[in-house]
């Protein structure tokens, strides 16, 4: 199975703040990787598919990238709705694994 | 708008069954691909099982490799998960989430969740 490990597990900042976190692949899996948000109490909701392709109505503050095994998710400016668990995941092959989220808080 | 409602989560014993339901609508339910992941209570999310668009083709991962089916109706705009010789490990709140167009292994809409409990 192909491993995803995120970094950090846990992540401060302020409302305006520019914040990246990451999403290392235990092997190649080009672009296929998703990267979900998670609210507390709520569902999954995507973000960003095949690395960089933003989904329908996600604000441009998010933005992905990617360099080799290592995924990158930037939010731009800091809305107090953006304070939540990020989640990638890879869809290189099945089981289509996640990582073990990245939770921003204030 | 799209909805995906999950319902039959519950109490169950070691050992025991479940058939969970995810009602469709705002959609054409036939044209897309669907998959159930699920969460262990205030952890990560694991995905469980992968259906076509078609109903022809099904993935499951190591966890329920054998003691789950996945399967669909489309005349009821349903998907469904049997969940058999259920394991205390397989306590998690349960969610459908349909494919997305092109990329089918990319999870864009998801239901709001159904809660199985696995005790004695």
């Amino acid at each position: 199975d192909i491993q995803m490990t995120q970094a950090p597990s846990t992540l401060s900042a302020h409302v305006g703040d520019r914040v990246r976190m990451t999403c290392r692949a235990s092997q190649s899996i080009n672009t296929w990787l998703a990267w979900y948000q998670q609210r507390p109490g709520r569902t999954p909701k995507l973000l960003i598919y095949q690395g960089s392709l933003s989904e329908n109505g996600v604000p441009p503050r998010f933005s992905g990238s990617r360099s080799g095994t290592e995924f990158t998710l930037t939010i731009s400016s800091l809305q107090p709705d953006d304070f939540a668990t990020y989640y990638c995941q890879q869809y290189q092959s099945f089981p289509y694994t996640f990582g073990q989220g990245t939770k921003l808080e204030i | 708008d799209v909805q995906l409602v999950e319902s039959g989560g519950g109490l169950v014993e070691p050992g025991g069954s479940l058939r969970l339901s995810c009602a469709a609508s705002g959609f054409t339910f036939s044209s897309y691909s669907f998959h159930w992941v699920r969460q262990i209570p205030g952890k990560g999310l694991e995905w469980i099982s992968y259906i076509s668009n078609t109903g022809q083709t099904q993935n499951y991962g190591d966890a329920a490799k054998g003691r789950f089916t996945i399967s669909r109706d489309d005349a009821k705009n349903s998907l469904y998960l049997e969940m058999t010789s259920l394991r205390v490990e397989d306590t998690a709140m349960y969610y459908c989430a349909r494919g997305r167009n092109i990329f089918l292994y990319v999870f864009d809409y998801w239901g709001q969740g159904s809660l199985v409990t696995v005790s004695s």
